[in-house]
Formats: structure tokens, C-alpha cells, sequence
């Protein structure tokens, strides 16, 4: 696609659920980025990908936190046991291949944990 | 601590008017982009710095590089209501290839 692809836009999930959201980058990009967003606060980073390897997590803020890009394309990031304090905008973007080509965001996934 | 500070946290502003929005660092960056974001959509890019001292124009919009490549600030010269949003920079440290965030500044430009 043109664009960044975020699925699904919203989802509201109850306290201890499991939770996967999915971001399609461009074909053919090679960085992957996933960041966290409070209300009225900037993205916070969470980890980052080069094509299918993980080479920064330190930003996931648990062990509750996982995401994979097996095939270097499509990425998933999954929230085990979600708690209250999950509740934010999960933004992923994808860059050709570093900053010097600027990075593309999707327009996010809104998780509420009730 | 937040690598990349923003000021202020909060700009309300009338049309006409200009205004300058400061992102600062103890840390070096190899690039730094600024980025506007509007309610409910993902970060949108303005421009990317790259050379120290860089000076960059985008219309109504002015984006400098500090010389040691610690710092940047966005002018907007004749500030308009569509003007209105979140302003975000980010930067990438050097032999990093990640990308961090400021917390961002929030425009309001009142008709």
C-alpha cells in the first residue's frame, strides 16, 4: 500500500487480556519502528527493527511486551496480561532504511484497557 | 529524563503573529527531523537536518541545526490556524539508527 497500515484502529480490551496489534509498513522498507503514546505526551520508543531482526528493545517497558517481524515485512506487537497502564496509542513507522530517509508513521492503534 | 527537550510545552498564539519552538540536547544526533501531528492521526515529517549550522526553509516554516548538532528550533513566521498542532522532534544519535522523540510542543493559533 501507500501508506503505513495499523489494524486495528481501536481496541478496547479488559484488564488481564491479551492483546496483538499489527502494523503493515511499505513494501519494501526495511527499519520498523514501534512507539508508545500518552495523551498529550510525545511518541516514547518501545523497539525497533531491521528488517526481520529485533535490534533495539530497551524501550519495551515490560516482559509483558513482545513484538516479531518474522518475514521482515508485517510486524506484530503483542501485550500479555494488559493493565490500565497499557492504555495508550501504539504508533508504528517504517523508513526505507534509516533517519536520512525520513520514516512514515501509520495513523496508530488507541488501546483502552478497561 | 526525556533525551530530547522541548519548550515550551505549550504555545497559544494569535494569527499573524511568530513564534520559536526549541528542541535541546545534552547528546549528539546525526540527523534530527521535526515532525507536526494532529489529533488522532500518526506523526506527519516536516523536514530532516543533517549538517550542523543547516538552515532549512519549508514556506512560512524555518528549521535550524545547531552547529554541534545538539539542538534545533522551528520558526513560523505569519502563524495560521491550520497551523495548529503538535510539533515533535526527533533524533538520531550518532552510530544509533534508532529514532527518540521530545514530548513536543502544542501550537494553538487562534483566529
Amino acid at each position: 500500500g501507500a501508506g503505513v497500515s495499523q489494524s486495528p484502529r481501536y481496541k478496547v480490551a479488559k484488564r488481564g487480556q491479551d492483546v496483538a496489534l499489527r502494523c503493515d509498513p511499505i513494501s519494501g522498507h526495511v527499519s520498523l519502528f514501534w512507539y508508545q503514546q500518552a495523551l498529550g505526551q510525545g511518541p516514547e520508543f518501545l523497539t525497533y527493527f531491521q528488517n526481520e531482526a529485533q535490534l533495539d528493545k530497551s524501550g519495551l517497558p515490560s516482559d509483558r511486551f513482545f513484538a516479531e517481524r518474522p518475514e521482515g515485512s508485517v510486524s506484530t506487537l503483542k501485550i500479555q496480561r494488559t493493565q490500565q497502564e497499557d492504555s495508550a496509542v501504539y504508533l508504528c513507522a517504517s523508513s526505507l532504511r534509516g533517519l536520512y530517509y525520513g520514516y512514515t508513521f501509520g495513523s496508530g492503534t488507541r488501546l483502552t484497557v478497561v | 529524563t526525556q533525551l530530547l527537550e522541548q519548550s515550551p510545552q505549550f504555545l497559544s498564539i494569535q494569527e499573524g503573529e511568530n513564534l520559536t519552538v526549541y528542541c535541546n540536547s545534552s547528546s549528539v544526533f546525526s540527523s534530527l527531523q521535526w515532525y507536526r501531528q494532529e489529533p488522532g492521526e500518526g506523526p506527519v515529517l516536516l523536514v530532516t537536518v543533517v549538517t550542523g549550522g543547516e538552515v532549512k526553509k519549508l514556506k512560512r516554516l524555518t528549521f535550524q541545526f545547531g552547529d554541534a548538532r545538539k539542538d534545533s528550533s522551528l520558526h513560523i513566521t505569519a502563524a495560521q490556524p491550520g497551523d495548529t498542532g503538535l510539533y515533535l522532534c526527533a533524533g538520531e544519535k550518532v552510530r544509533d539508527n534508532d529514532m527518540r522523540f521530545g514530548a513536543g510542543t502544542r501550537l494553538t493559533v487562534k483566529p
